[in-house]
């Protein structure tokens, strides 16, 4: 495994501006996971894909927010227009499909600062 | 909002001392897997029991479960300094492919 892999480590943005993250999974996962962690708490859940596939989305996720996994492998979330408040920790993982009982592998994360 | 919920916050204790860190969650779960975090990194796995089972080891590590209590317990044993580090648990949520965390466990190891 090299392990979840995130792009960028950190951005810095003004208030208003757009942003994407990028996070390539494990290869062999096909589920895919985001969240978000501020600073102090433990992360919270953000959205889940199968596959290509979108299952299952946080009311966390305003419509500011939007994420896609096109061929089922890497994946993409965007926010638009950002606020204050989106400065957080935004960590994705990934896990084998089939059952339940799978580790969920995290990535590094993206650490967004809104200025 | 978070639905699990870690004690103590914060634990400070010598190293080669045994550290415990306990974990309630309040929805029916799968499995609960408990991750190590150092600053500013991911989480790391470091041990997932499943919800038929009550005990399960790794190296160092020893994880309960009591589902009629809703609660899990982290054991580590003979700890280092590298063991320093923020401790989550997080419960897989029966029906949801999702993990819900509580806020953590501050674990420092004194040298």
């Amino acid at each position: 495994d090299t392990g979840v892999s995130q792009d960028p480590r950190h951005k810095i943005t003004k208030r208003g501006q757009n942003v994407t993250f990028r996070c390539d999974p494990i290869s062999e996962h096909n589920r895919l996971y985001w969240y978000r962690q501020t600073l102090g708490q433990g992360p919270e859940f953000l959205t889940y894909f199968q596959n290509e596939a979108q299952l299952e989305k946080s009311r966390l996720l305003s419509d500011r927010f939007s994420a896609e996994r096109p061929k089922g492998s890497f994946s993409t979330l965007e926010i638009q227009r950002t606020e204050q408040g989106d400065s957080a920790m935004y960590l994705c993982a990934s896990s084998r499909g089939g059952g339940v009982g799978q580790p969920q592998h995290f990535g590094d994360g993206t650490r967004l600062s809104i200025l | 909002s978070q639905q699990g919920e870690e004690d103590p916050q914060a634990l400070s204790i010598q190293e080669g001392e045994n550290a415990t860190m306990n974990c309630s969650y309040k929805t029916s779960i799968n499995n609960l897997q408990w991750y190590r975090q150092n600053s500013g990194r991911g989480l790391v796995h470091l041990i997932l029991i499943r919800s038929n089972e009550r005990e399960k080891h790794s190296g160092r590590l020893r994880v309960t479960l009591d589902t009629s209590k809703k609660s899990s317990s982290l054991l580590i044993t003979a700890s280092r300094a590298a063991d320093t580090a923020s401790y989550f648990c997080g419960g897989e949520i029966q029906g949801a492919q999702k993990l819900v965390f509580g806020q953590g466990t501050r674990l420092t190891i004194n040298p």
